[in-house]
């Protein structure tokens, strides 16, 4: 079974600095997907960042990209030039392919951006 | 294109009652979630249908939760008799293929109280 843990629970940012978001994962698999997700206090989860098993590069999307360092098993997010937007839940996920699509999530971590 | 759509936004019930909801997720993506999460935590799964099938039901609670996806498009979960642990926020999430590279999309969820 597969695993991911996000060991910060909330964390302080000052806005127009970066902030990095632990993510370590346990799986048996060799090939699988890490996600990133944003739920502001809405309630949606919002799709942020994918980074795949064999993907040589760390993924990139705007101000968000991914420290993935593979033989450590861990996918950090990293969030630069934060904006008071960027207050919500964070959430690491992952997708094995042998789990047929089961998306796991870990606990999150809660970011609150000061102006 | 319109996102995965999900009523009623909230509920509130007392225990021993019943309650659905229902998704309707993008158009033509195959595979359709529920999740739930408990406040404080991250989503978990509770099915999964891939067109009209279950393709995994392991953590529904069979004997309270029924989930149906007719006509392999729009879903509907229901709970029967509710439990005051049942206070949660049901996420419906689609995707369009199977694949560990491919992101969920969630609704907004609904968020269920039982009083």
């Amino acid at each position: 079974a597969q695993k991911i843990t996000q060991t910060q629970p909330g964390m302080f940012v000052q806005e127009k600095e970066a902030v990095t978001l632990d993510c370590t994962y346990d799986t048996s698999d060799p090939s699988y997907g890490l996600f990133w997700y944003k739920q502001p206090s809405s309630g949606e989860m919002i799709f942020l960042i994918y980074q795949g098993s064999y993907d040589q590069q760390n993924a990139t999307e705007g101000r968000y990209s991914l420290n993935f360092q593979k033989a450590r098993k861990s996918a950090n997010l990293v969030i630069s030039a934060s904006q008071l937007g960027d207050s919500a839940m964070y959430f690491c996920a992952i997708l094995p392919r042998a789990a047929g699509n089961k998306l796991t999530f870990g606990g999150g971590t809660r970011v609150l951006v000061k102006p | 294109e319109a996102g995965v759509a999900q009523s009623p936004r909230y509920k509130i019930i007392e225990k021993r009652q019943s309650v659905a909801f229902w998704c309707n997720p993008i158009s033509g993506h195959a595979t359709l979630y529920w999740y739930q999460q408990i406040l404080g935590q991250g989503p978990k799964l509770l099915i999964q249908f891939q067109n009209n099938g279950v393709v995994d039901d392991s953590q529904l609670p069979k004997d309270r939760f029924s989930a149906e996806r007719l006509k392999g498009v729009d879903s509907t979960l229901k709970i029967q008799p509710a439990k005051l642990e049942d206070s949660a926020v049901y996420l419906c999430a689609s995707s369009p293929v199977s694949g560990y590279n491919s992101p969920l999309h969630f609704g907004n969820g609904t968020r269920l109280t039982v009083t």
